[in-house]
């Protein structure tokens, strides 16, 4: 079955480490979406993909980026962890039904130190 | 700004029905997402409304109403494995989503 996974799934890092999140889907969706995920606010856009080496900024992408080298993976880097980086991270894709809803991965819950 | 207000948490009882409210100020409207998202795990879709009315699926349905930014979320004969939180987003003018920072849904048996 088709399906989005992240890894790790649970990730401790201190402060000022880059740390990498992996975003892997095999529904061949053109469109990918990372988020992060706090007590009190909704889900937050940190960048998106329409496809292969599409990029674009969402509303929190300060200390963040993203590549997209094939359909598949857009991984989440974070350039220099920092306390206010402690979250759920959820990844998304959107598929072509009517509805064009997005479907999650698991998650990954960061802890910076 | 852009902005979606739901309840914080609301509790009912098992068996009920429980009407969970979405109120949304956006730059511009493209539909509307509820999602349904169990403690610990990620959000899977419910429904989407792009007109006015109401849309069934069992025992929950969704109601839009685009004139009064407003939209409601109904689940139907309660289970205690309906406890979980449910968020509405509404796609923005730049076919953005927008979501709301969710209802926690208590169920007592």
């Amino acid at each position: 079955d088709a399906e989005i996974t992240q890894s790790p799934r649970h990730k401790i890092t201190e402060t000022g480490r880059q740390v990498t999140l992996a975003c892997h889907q095999t529904w061949n969706h053109n469109n990918m979406f990372w988020y992060r995920q706090d007590l009190g606010h909704g889900l937050r856009l940190i960048h998106y993909s329409y496809g292969v080496h599409d990029t674009n900024k969402g509303e929190v992408s300060d200390g963040y980026s993203v590549s997209r080298s094939n359909t598949e993976d857009l991984p989440l880097t974070l350039e220099s962890a920092a306390s206010s980086q402690t979250s759920v991270y959820f990844c998304a894709s959107t598929g072509t039904s009517d509805y064009n809803e997005q479907f999650f991965g698991p998650g990954t819950r960061l802890t910076v130190l | 700004g852009q902005n979606i207000d739901q309840p914080t948490e609301m509790t009912a009882t098992e068996g009920a029905i429980v009407q969970i409210n979405c109120t949304y100020q956006t730059s511009g409207f493209n539909g509307l997402f509820w999602y349904q998202q169990h403690a610990g795990e990620a959000p899977t879709f419910l429904s989407y409304n792009v007109l006015d009315g109401l849309e069934e699926k069992g025992r929950f349905s969704s109601f839009l109403s685009r004139s009064k930014g407003y939209s409601y979320l109904l689940l139907k004969e309660l289970q205690m494995k309906d406890s979980a939180s449910y968020l509405c987003a509404v796609i923005d003018s730049n076919y953005q989503l927008i979501w709301g920072a969710g209802t926690k849904l208590i169920i007592k048996p």
